[in-house]
């Protein structure tokens, strides 16, 4: 069974500072995986989606990577900006099975101060 | 275009009552997922609809918990009885594809209801 871990669970950075999520999945047998961001009351948007193909993604200050062979991806935010609290969720879709579903993270709560 | 949309976004209830959820998905597309996300917890998938057809169902709780998709647009989740464990913000997600082999389908994600069962 898949399992998804997000460390630290929350960080406060002062604006402007460059900073590094980390995730973690013990099935290297990856299709995909997805990071979303999670504002307090809404949904989720996903931020940037990488194939099991592909080695980083990058969209914007946003860039996010993928080893699949260790099981690790981060995403990295440059330049943060008090817009950016929020909680940043990883997901990955595995890749047997007709449902493919996602496994997510429970999430880095994450707070840049102005 | 239109998001998914949730209704009711709040719901208080108390134990062994009934309740029941409704998403609009984003229109065409086929496949539908509902979610619930623990205080504090990422979202774990409860069911799966391609079009009005249930591909997933294996982490539904079956004995208080159904859902169904008319005529594979809109859904309803109901909970009856509800528990207190049952306390949780209720997601409901949308895909173009879904099954199709595509690496890039992305969900789409309504606001999600909040219930609380006291």
């Amino acid at each position: 069974k898949q399992e998804v871990t997000q460390i630290p669970a929350a960080l406060s950075v002062p604006e402007g500072e460059n900073l590094v999520l980390n995730c973690s999945f013990t099935d290297s047998a990856i299709y995909n995986l997805q990071w979303f961001r999670q504002d307090p009351g809404k949904g989720l948007t996903s931020l940037l989606l990488i194939q099991s193909s592909q080695r980083e993604q990058t969209s914007g200050r946003l860039n996010a990577s993928l080893d699949k062979s260790s099981g690790r991806s981060t995403l990295y935010i440059a330049a943060s900006q008090p817009g950016d609290s929020a909680t940043y969720l990883c997901a990955v879709r595995g890749s047997s099975g007709s449902a493919r579903q996602l496994t997510f993270g429970s999430g880095t709560q994450l707070t840049v101060l102005p | 275009e239109a998001g998914v949309a949730q209704s009711p976004r709040y719901k208080i209830i108390e134990k062994r009552q009934s309740v029941a959820f409704w998403c609009n998905p984003i229109s065409g597309h086929a496949t539908l997922y509902w979610y619930q996300q623990i205080l504090g917890q990422g979202p774990k998938l409860l069911i799966q609809f391609q079009n009005n057809g249930v591909v997933d169902d294996s982490q539904l709780p079956k004995d208080r918990f159904s859902a169904e998709r008319l005529k594979g647009v809109d859904s309803t989740l109901k909970i009856q009885p509800a528990k207190l464990e049952d306390s949780a913000v209720y997601l409901c997600a949308s895909s173009l594809k879904g099954l199709v082999h595509s690496q890039t389908d992305t969900q789409y994600f309504g606001p999600g209801t909040r219930l609380t069962v006291l």
